[in-house]
């Protein structure tokens, strides 16, 4: 089925480990974004894309780090965990900018 | 710059009744408005979109929202409430051809049987 897929759903480590969480997309859209969820902040973004190659910081980029060679994949890495780091975490995608977002079930990281 | 007001944090109806959730909003431009819906452990998943079409706006579900432009409003609503519709809502808002997102703070609604 086409949507959007993050992998995995839930991962535990510790602190100072890298640790990469997945996006994939089968729509082709040019946007993909990820977010952070958290009690208290709602969601955040962190880094967003607007086609292959193209990325910018979002609200809360420190930390984090992302790529995207291919319009499909857009994964977000955390070089070295910190446990503030630990979230729940949302890719979302969007044909054009002002379009609604579509976003992925998420993956829930803890940091310990 | 554009931001979202959700004036109720949580909501508790009993099956069968309506539902209205409000949310106000301020934006600098002809705004995109939105609602989505959470369920535990899930996404965010879209109910429905107003982007300066009809003012009234139709989502899946059976949800549907009112765009007032005078009172700068876009709540939602539903004319009876079912179990499942038990989730966190959030209304958001972007300036038009903005990628940027505005959340509002959620609604959680419970219903009771």
């Amino acid at each position: 089925d086409a949507g959007i897929t993050q992998s995995p759903r839930y991962k535990i480590t510790e602190t100072g480990r890298q640790v990469t969480l997945m996006c994939h997309q089968t729509w082709s859209h040019s946007y993909m974004f990820w977010y952070r969820q958290d009690l208290g902040h709602g969601l955040r973004l962190i880094y967003y894309s607007a086609a292959a190659d193209i990325t910018d910081k979002g609200e809360v980029p420190d930390g984090y780090v992302v790529s995207r060679s291919k319009t499909e994949n857009f994964p977000l890495t955390l070089e070295s965990a910190t446990r503030s780091q630990t979230s729940v975490y949302f890719c979302a995608s969007s044909a054009l900018a002002g379009q609604p977002q579509h976003f992925g079930d998420g993956t829930r990281l803890s940091i310990l | 710059a554009q931001s979202v007001t959700q004036l109720d944090s949580h909501v508790s109806v009993s099956e069968g009744t309506p539902v209205l959730l409000r949310c106000n909003y301020s934006s600098s431009y002809s705004p995109s408005l939105f609602w989505y819906v959470q369920h535990p452990n899930k996404g965010l998943q879209l109910l429905l979109k107003y982007t300066s079409a009809a003012t009234l706006v139709k989502g899946i579900n059976g949800f549907e929202a009112e765009f007032k432009k005078s009172e700068t409003s876009f709540h939602l609503t539903k004319p009876s409430a079912h179990m499942s519709d038990a989730a966190e809502y959030f209304c958001v808002v972007s300036d038009a051809n903005d990628y940027k997102l505005s959340f509002g703070a959620g609604t959680t609604v419970t219903v009771r049987a």
